[in-house]
């Protein structure tokens, strides 16, 4: 019973390819989030989404977009894959609301882009 | 901008031997602090929330507090299984927006 779960667990891809990234939670939770952890172990948000709001972090390039089916889903997409893409992305998942709420993490994609 | 510092990046440690772990923090006010764990090759897991100053939480042989500036994870007596990356955070832009440290890589030697 996997709270929350990423496919794949790796990725190798050539620059230039369009790939995504899957993430599906089981808690009930309204808000998920992308995280990219880069190679000195830094974990920087990417977007924040519930239902209501998108919150894209201003460093991230265009190339990237989270796609939400619904609720229990938030997929990103990536085009042009470039080499400065490769680290391991981690989705999560919260509750939203007045109280602030722990986020809980999935296991990570590696993506590696040669 | 709001700014997460950990220290010390890597520590050391004999089975047994305590220590204290620091998260300090430049927030344009502060509406908690939450400590991670992470494991080589997995998401990291969540261990606290703290609120306001002078908070404190327990679990096992880790105890987090917090000040106005810093929160401090206090390990006690650790055991080989404890050495992980521990991770601080704020939230920070909207409440849903986490702000990491870059963490402390602690090793238990046996």
């Amino acid at each position: 019973d996997t709270a929350v779960s990423q496919t794949p667990k790796y990725l190798v891809t050539q620059m230039g390819n369009d790939k995504s990234i899957k993430c599906e939670q089981n808690l009930g939770h309204d808000t998920m989030y992308w995280y990219k952890q880069d190679s000195k172990k830094f974990l920087k948000i990417m977007f924040s989404y519930n239902n209501k709001e998108l919150i894209i972090n201003e460093t991230v390039p265009n190339r990237f977009s989270p796609k939400s089916p619904d609720k229990a889903h938030l997929n990103l997409h990536i085009n042009s894959l470039e080499l400065g893409d490769s680290a391991v992305y981690f989705c999560a998942s919260s509750r939203t609301g007045g109280t602030l709420y722990e986020q809980y993490f999935g296991p990570g994609t590696r993506l590696t882009v040669t | 901008e709001d700014q997460v510092t950990q220290s010390p990046e890597a520590l050391r440690l004999q089975e047994g031997e305590s220590s204290s772990l620091n998260c300090s923090y430049t927030v344009s006010g502060l509406r908690g602090l939450f400590w991670y764990r992470q494991d080589p090759g997995k998401g990291p897991e969540f261990l606290f929330t703290l609120y306001s100053a002078g908070e404190e939480k327990e679990k096992e042989r880790l105890k987090a507090t917090l000040t106005k500036k810093e929160s401090f994870l206090h390990i006690t007596a650790p055991k080989p299984e404890d050495s992980a990356t521990y991770l601080c955070a704020v939230p920070s832009g909207s409440a849903r927006q986490l702000t990491f440290g870059s963490g402390t890589q602690l090793t238990v030697l046996p």
